[in-house]
């Protein structure tokens, strides 16, 4: 089964700094999914950012990129110039690729609380 | 429109109760899912339903029963409600295996 482990619960950081969260997983697919949601007081999830194992290219969403490195598992999210608007909890997910595997089954970290200080 | 839209969006009720909470996507996705995000915000899995057929079915009290009338809909019904039910369930959706999931808003059930 595969397992998403956020090891950092709370993150700080300086309105307009840079701030990094930790993602590790552990998976033998070779072929999946991964992604980076951002939950604020309002419980919305919002997708922040999404990596195909396949591509070996990181994404980038505006001031938010990843940090993958398929062999180590990792899976991190850095987010430049923060802003006020960022402080939420960051959820990591694995979804696995194959349609055969519980449909698509989705796993979730335990989530990294970020405040944005000003 | 709402793509994943669930109701009611807040419910409060009393031990023993029966509710249910009602799911619909109109994004044409053929899979759809429930969620619970506990008091501590861990967010775990309960159901998940590929063209109104159970596929994913998570270590949950069978007080808690999915329906999918269609492929649009996931509702969920939960039995002699207890304390520990209280959390707020998430309904998604997603397009085949992989592609990214879609979240409602949440229902946040609070058992008094």
């Amino acid at each position: 089964a595969q397992t998403v482990t956020q090891s950092q619960p709370e993150m700080s950081v300086q309105e307009a700094e840079t701030v990094t969260l930790s993602c590790t997983y552990d998976t033998s697919e070779s072929d999946y999914y991964l992604f980076w949601y951002k939950q604020p007081p309002s419980r919305q999830m919002i997708l922040v950012i999404r990596q195909e194992a396949y591509k070996q290219q990181n994404a980038t969403e505006n001031r938010f990129s990843v940090n993958f490195q398929k062999a180590a598992k990792s899976f991190s999210l850095k987010i430049s110039d923060s802003q006020l608007g960022d402080a939420a909890m960051y959820f990591c997910a694995y979804r696995t690729h194959s349609r055969f595997t519980n449909a698509g089954k989705s796993t979730f970290g335990d989530g990294t609380t970020l405040t944005v200080k000003p | 429109d709402t793509a994943v839209s669930q109701t009611p969006k807040y419910l409060v009720t009393q031990m023993g109760n029966d509710k249910s909470i009602k799911c619909e996507q109109n994004l044409g996705h053929d899979t759809m899912y429930w969620y619970k995000q506990d008091s501590k915000k861990f967010l775990k899995i309960m159901f998940s339903y590929n063209n109104k057929e159970l596929i994913i079915n998570e270590t949950v009290p069978n007080r808690f029963s999915p329906k999918s009338p269609d492929k649009a809909h996931l509702n969920l019904h939960i039995n002699s409600l207890e304390l520990g039910d209280s959390a707020v369930y998430f309904c998604a959706s997603a397009r085949g295996a992989g592609n990214t999931i879609y979240f409602g808003e949440g229902s946040w059930l609070t058992v008094v």
